[in-house]
């Protein structure tokens, strides 16, 4: 099991360029989750979803956008990236709710927008 | 708004002894309380959680205390050891939310060898 992966680890974009990050989980998790990290402030909620074909808005959605095409798969995209969108971004899955539920997290892409 | 408060920032303790790491929040709905622990250049990953039912939580070096009246929970490192030295995330979700997670801000911890 890889567990949660994502791609890139780092990546640097101009303001106004587009791109995508990418996300993929192989324990056939319906649960996933897409957060930022900042300094100092914990991990904002992005965007969320609870199945193929179904998202919904968190903390913090504006300038971004997901589908959910797959199980697998949580792509989160970025329009006409800003400075205020240079963080961290973790993507995460979750297992089933209950006493031991568990969010598992990706090693996080750094995001530099300049 | 911070849903979850967490105190301290930063937290600096020597090899052997306790660290306390503190978190309040409002909602009374949320009904399941993660900690997280996040390495540098790592996710984070789940330590240890509690629900409402149980005033405390044991799991190692790892407790959780939980004081449902005064909706605050903490965690415990018993005998810290500097690779204990990381950020950790207090957590809060509610059920009827699909498992969103409102995390603390994080407290830094330093073992000292």
């Amino acid at each position: 099991n890889a567990g949660v992966t994502q791609t890139p680890k780092f990546r640097i974009l101009k303001i106004g360029q587009s791109m995508t990050l990418q996300c993929t989980q192989d324990m056939n998790h319906n649960y996933m989750y897409w957060y930022r990290q900042d300094p100092g402030m914990g991990l904002k909620l992005i965007y969320y979803s609870v199945g193929a074909g179904i998202t919904d808005k968190g903390e913090v959605p504006n300038g971004y956008n997901v589908s959910r095409s797959t199980t697998e798969d949580f792509p989160l995209r970025l329009e006409l990236a800003a400075p205020s969108q240079t963080s961290v971004y973790f993507c995460a899955s979750r297992t089933p709710a209950g006493a031991q539920e568990t969010q598992y997290f990706g090693p996080g892409t750094r995001l530099l927008v300049l | 708004q911070q849903q979850v408060k967490q105190s301290p920032q930063s937290l600096i303790v020597q090899k052997g002894g306790i660290s306390i790491i503190n978190c309040a929040y409002e909602n009374t709905a949320f009904d399941y309380f993660p900690w997280y622990q996040q390495f540098p250049g790592k996710g984070p990953a789940l330590l240890i959680a509690i629900r409402p039912d149980v005033s405390e939580k044991k799991e190692g070096r790892f407790t959780i205390s939980f004081n449902k009246s005064a909706k605050q929970f903490s965690l415990h490192i018993m005998d810290s050891q500097p690779g204990d030295s990381a950020t950790y995330f207090c957590a809060a979700s509610k059920g009827s939310t699909l498992g969103r997670l409102y995390f603390g801000r994080g407290t830094q911890l330093t073992v000292w060898p």
